[in-house]
């Protein structure tokens, strides 16, 4: 079975600041991990994915993220925070193994940037 | 823009009611997708299809139904409708059915059963 897990609902950051957003996964064989925004009234976003290769993935609007194999986490990560980042973050997984399963997705987690 | 159109944005009906949701995807996309968000809920997968076979079925109830025609476009039906499928229902749609493509959402159906 393949799961995912955003552990904070709501993550606040000064406009200016580094955010992270976090996202652990559960697979039985290797990853396909995403990272989807959404704002209000719109539809998910597609930011970055993670398929083999280099641990750090560079997507849209200045975004990256980590994996982490013997953490199994896949963090969302921006080097300074502008307001226009507020959103609902969205990580999804799904197993290179499992055939038809389709994308798992985490229950999301909101970005709050304060200027 | 991502391509992937819906219609209607906004829905609004009673219960017992029956409704089609409309989903046109990307160009040159085969694969399409329907997802449930409530607040309670998430973001739940309901059923997939690709070049116009189901291909996955999520938690879709039996009261929903959905297909894919011959030009691609997906239809989700949603039938004897409940306070409880006041919801968002979103369509997207990929290249292919499996791997590693990413999904390209729509902006939704807005559903409210008064």
């Amino acid at each position: 079975a393949q799961s995912v897990a955003q552990p904070e609902d709501q993550v606040n950051v000064a406009e200016g600041n580094p955010l992270t957003v976090k996202c652990t996964y559960s697979v039985s064989g290797n990853p396909y991990l995403f990272w989807y925004v959404q704002y209000p009234n719109r539809g998910l976003q597609f930011l970055l994915k993670y398929i083999t290769g280099d641990n750090l993935v560079k997507g849209s609007y200045g975004f990256e993220a980590e994996f982490n194999k013997s953490q199994t986490s896949f963090h969302l990560k921006k080097p300074s925070a502008l307001v226009s980042d507020s959103a609902l973050y969205f990580c999804a997984v799904r197993d290179s193994d499992s055939g038809n399963t389709p994308l798992v997705f985490g229950k999301g987690t909101r970005l709050s940037v304060i200027a | 823009d991502s391509g992937v159109t819906q219609t209607p944005k906004h829905l609004i009906t009673a219960t017992g009611q029956r409704v089609t949701l409309r989903c046109s995807p990307r160009s040159g996309d085969l694969s399409v997708y329907w997802y449930q968000q409530s607040l309670d809920q998430g973001l739940q997968f309901l059923i997939q299809y690709y070049n116009g076979e189901e291909r996955a079925k999520g938690n879709i109830l039996e009261r929903f139904s959905a297909q894919q025609f011959p030009d691609l476009h997906s239809e989700l039906n949603l039938s004897s409708l409940e306070l409880g499928d006041s919801a968002l229902y979103f369509c997207a749609s990929s290249v292919a059915g499996t791997g590693n493509q990413p999904q390209h959402f729509g902006d939704g159906t807005r559903l409210s059963i008064l």
